[in-house]
């Protein structure tokens, strides 16, 4: 099993509708989850972090944690062609003072006018 | 603004050759982090250093070594470049404490090496 596994994608959507990315991870000892979007040719930049169950918004863009379930969700609301990307989750695995961050193979959004 | 600088955006290299890739940050951050990244394989974890002089092995560290001779510097290895170290290579610092990895994640503008 990945330490964290996103679908590939591509995942289309219509504009003004809701992207939903989905990422399960394997360590239940994982405190830390990111989402990072990346434009084609470009570095990761960080658009959400979350740390504890339940939602947080970020103006268009709500994440999702269930640590039960080991499973983060990102929500784009109002999806516009500028969101087309690849969408990146990240974990934080290891112990406290020496962990990694890891990524999963990210999921590829285009948003269709 | 935090600025994570890698030295070359694209390189060329032939097999055999030893390579050098540099990462340079100027924020003070302990965390300094080598990924690889691959169509269809994401990033993945070569190396990484919470401090000067100090390296860890990620998930795919053979046939690379790093170097940390000051904070600020992180230096990637190719001892013999093999055409199946041909990748894009991103250097990322995130902010917080050294080994803590609950914070942002910046990154380089990437090195694209062609090994031929």
């Amino acid at each position: 099993q990945k330490e964290v596994e996103q679908n590939s994608g591509p995942l289309s959507v219509p504009e003004g509708a809701i992207a939903s990315l989905n990422c399960t991870y394997s360590d239940r000892g994982s405190q830390s989850f990111f989402w990072y979007r990346q434009y084609s040719g470009k570095s990761p930049e960080l658009i959400m972090s979350i740390y504890s169950n339940g939602d947080k918004e970020d103006g268009r863009f709500t994440a999702q944690l269930n640590k039960a379930s080991q499973y983060v969700s990102l929500l784009i609301r109002d999806s516009q062609p500028s969101d087309s990307a690849t969408y990146l989750c990240a974990v934080n695995r290891g112990n406290f003072g020496n962990e990694k961050l890891t990524f999963g193979t990210g999921t590829r959004l285009t948003i269709i006018p | 603004d935090v600025k994570v600088t890698q030295s070359s955006r694209y390189l060329v290299k032939r097999t055999g050759e030893k390579v050098f890739l540099e990462c340079v940050q100027d924020m003070d951050h302990e965390n300094m982090f080598w990924y690889r990244q691959d169509p269809g394989l994401g990033l993945r974890l070569i190396y990484f250093s919470y401090d000067v002089k100090m390296k860890e092995k990620g998930d795919i560290p053979e046939g690379y070594s790093v170097s940390r001779e000051k904070k600020e510097r992180f230096s990637l290895i190719l001892e013999s470049a093999s055409t199946n170290q041909t990748s894009m290579y991103l250097c990322a610092s995130p902010s917080g404490e050294a080994g803590t990895m609950n914070t942002e994640a910046f990154f380089g503008q990437g090195t694209r090496l062609t090994v031929v």
